[in-house]
């Protein structure tokens, strides 16, 4: 079974911080790498999102950093806000078999960013 | 601007029972996902549909059913509910397979 292991579980950072946070995957068989925000009482909605052929992205403050040798990913959230205080969740999707086209969740990162 | 509609937003069920989540969309998307979000544990795909008439398993489809007879609906049935089915259930839509997924709010489900 196709995993996507994320990291933090849970992060607190202050007003203007740098947020970091990591995943891995364990299978090769993913060719889209988004990650989700989701605030309480809301459904996870895309907030950037990376190919394997680029080692990263950026929108405004929040980049994705992208190794595909470790099969590591990782989002960056700079001047960290405290409206950006959400669960985010890293995700992989699938390129081939029963996998085509569906998405692998990572288990989440709640982030509180103090004022 | 309506989306992903799920209804109802919480519910409470006794062992045993049966109920029908509703979901429907308004983008006239061809895919359709029904999720379950468990604390610490990310999102689980239970069933998926391509389109109307078509649906097919995802990860943890046991103990749930799903129908699309339409477009815009795509409802998830649980035939005798259990605690271990006790979660918070997303559904989602996309302008194909391999389209960003668009959520509804969720549906807060607790069996007691």
């Amino acid at each position: 079974q196709q995993q996507v292991k994320q990291s933090p579980q849970s992060l607190i950072v202050q007003k203007g911080g740098i947020s970091i946070i990591n995943c891995a995957y364990e299978n090769t068989a993913f060719d889209y790498f988004p990650w989700y925000q989701q605030f309480p009482g809301k459904g996870p909605a895309l907030l950037i999102a990376i190919r394997p052929d680029v080692s990263e992205k950026k929108e405004g403050r929040f980049t994705i950093s992208f190794n595909k040798s470790a099969k590591q990913f990782s989002l960056h959230i700079m001047d960290s806000q405290p409206g950006d205080s959400a669960t985010y969740f890293c995700a992989a999707r699938g390129t081939g078999g029963t996998s085509y086209g569906k998405l692998t969740f990572g288990q989440g990162t709640i982030l509180t960013v103090h004022p | 601007n309506a989306g992903v509609t799920q209804t109802p937003k919480f519910r409470i069920l006794k062992i045993g029972q049966s109920m029908t989540l509703q979901c429907a969309q308004d983008m006239n998307h061809n895919y359709m996902y029904w999720y379950r979000q468990d604390p610490g544990m990310g999102l689980k795909l239970i069933y998926y549909s391509v389109g109307a008439g078509i649906t097919d398993k995802g990860e943890v489809p046991n103990g749930y059913n799903v129908s699309r007879s339409t477009t815009e609906d795509f409802p998830l049935r649980l035939e005798l509910a259990a605690p271990s089915q006790t979660s918070v259930y997303f559904c989602a839509s996309s302008n194909g397979g391999r389209q960003p997924q668009h959520f509804g709010d969720g549906t807060r489900l607790s069996i007691l």
